[in-house]
């Protein structure tokens, strides 16, 4: 079975732009997840999907914003990125968004905004 | 969800058990308790999980008191690739997960 792949691994913005970060769920896993993790902090929440509906987002704004595909690939998209936007953004699965489930992360996407 | 709170930093010598504690005096019933591991620069790794019993598996074993306020995940034979920043986590499911800073533990050789 294949892990959680993302891209890009590693991209540079400057402020005001926009991007979006990619990720392929592990086989077998509907429900996706994306953590932000700032430099010497453990990751924060952003959002969860589930059959292509958000299905539950932590404190960021709204021009933090998702999407989940019918093959359960999943994309971030970040608008009007700004300096504090700096960080590593990790994408995880799970089999699904209930019970003891245990989350599979891939690597993760470092962006710098300058 | 349960506040947790772990040292910030420990170290342990190469072959040794590593005892990692986590206290979470105020979880509910029905909250697991996980374990999760980020070695630099990587995603972070899933551990181990438990509700009330202790548990084990291939990487590590899960000791949880008998009134669930606090929990050991102890690593039997510590090696230098264990190094990372290991959270401990209170949740009723994987969603959402609070990460807080974790401890950083130092396999030293």
């Amino acid at each position: 079975e294949t892990g959680v792949t993302q891209s890009p691994t590693h991209l540079i913005k400057t402020r005001g732009q926009q991007v979006t970060l990619r990720c392929s769920s592990q086989s077998g896993h509907n429900t996706v997840s994306w953590y932000q993790q700032a430099l010497g902090q453990g990751p924060q929440f952003i959002f969860q999907y589930y059959r292509e509906e958000e299905n539950g987002r932590g404190n960021f704004p709204p021009r933090f914003s998702g999407l989940q595909f019918p093959n359960y690939s999943s994309e971030l998209n970040v608008n009007a990125l700004e300096l504090d936007d700096s960080a590593l953004y990790l994408c995880a699965s799970m089999e699904s968004p209930s019970g003891a489930n245990v989350l599979t992360f891939g690597a993760g996407s470092r962006l710098t905004v300058l | 969800d349960a506040k947790t709170t772990q040292p910030p930093s420990m170290d342990c010598a190469e072959g040794r058990a590593a005892n990692l504690p986590c206290n979470h005096s105020t979880i509910s019933g029905n909250e697991y308790v996980y374990w999760y591991r980020q070695i630099h620069s990587q995603g972070p790794q899933y551990i181990i999980h438990g509700l009330k019993n202790n548990e084990t598996n291939e990487m590590a074993s899960l000791i949880i008191t008998e009134d669930r306020k606090s929990s050991t995940l102890i690593l039997p034979h510590a090696t230098l690739r264990d190094t990372a920043v290991y959270y401990c986590i209170v949740r009723r499911g994987a969603n959402n997960l609070f990460f807080g800073t974790g401890t950083r533990l130092t396999v030293i050789p």
